[in-house]
């Protein structure tokens, strides 16, 4: 089977840092993404990992650990449009379908 | 713009009825997934197609059926529709081929009555 927790709720205020976590159990694990999604649109593409580290991209990173099953994403210099849905998604098996885990509610304060 | 295209945007229907979704997916794509999304509840992934060919089958219900055409654009299709199928539909396309990310188009928001 496969369970992906993160928290439900987050708030933080702009310019600081928040990190987002995310542990999954699943089998045929092959890789993780990150979605940011804003309320009632369509997920995008944040980031990938398949390798036990850290990627960074700009404000946003996102680590991953294989052996503990987590993941974390870190955002920077936060800005009010980052108020949004952060959603973990685990890729199973080589079909590129993901499973996503409940997403992560940011509140951005001034 | 993800070069996803979904329609319609919105549907309002009634108890019992059927509907159809559509997709068409980003140029190169050849893979279809469909993912269910309601309020209190993330991302439920349903059924994915590969070039015309169904690749894998979540939570779909049997009242729900889809399809890929030779063009590549997809249909979901609800029937016998109850309440709690109100809910953000979405469709996503990519490779096919694991590890590239997919792109999501806009969403149907169905609500049933």
């Amino acid at each position: 089977g496969q369970n992906i927790d993160q928290p439900t709720e987050m708030t933080a205020t702009e310019g600081a840092i928040v990190q987002i976590n995310c542990t999954y159990q699943t089998s045929g694990f092959n890789g993780l993404f990150w979605y940011q999604q804003h309320a009632g649109e369509a997920p995008t593409f944040l980031s990938y990992n398949v390798l036990d580290g850290l990627e960074e991209k700009g404000r946003f990173s996102s680590f991953l650990s294989r052996s503990k099953g987590y993941s974390y994403l870190l955002l920077k210099e936060l800005q009010m449009k980052d108020s949004a849905s952060y959603l973990c998604a685990v890729l199973s098996g080589n079909t590129g379908k993901l499973i996503f885990g409940q997403g992560t509610t940011l509140q951005v304060k001034p | 713009d993800s070069g996803v295209t979904q329609t319609p945007k919105h549907l309002i229907t009634a108890t019992g009825q059927r509907v159809t979704l559509r997709c068409s997916p980003r140029s190169g794509d050849l893979s279809v997934y469909w993912y269910q999304q309601s309020l209190d509840q993330g991302l439920q992934f349903l059924i994915q197609y590969y070039n015309g060919e169904e690749r894998a089958k979540g939570n779909i219900l049997e009242r729900f059926s889809a399809q890929q055409f030779p063009d590549l654009h997809s249909e979901l299709n609800l029937s016998s529709l109850e309440l709690g199928d109100s809910a953000l539909y979405f469709c996503a396309s990519g490779t096919g081929q694991g590890h590239s990310p997919l792109h999501f188009g806009n969403g149907t928001r169905l609500t049933v009555t």
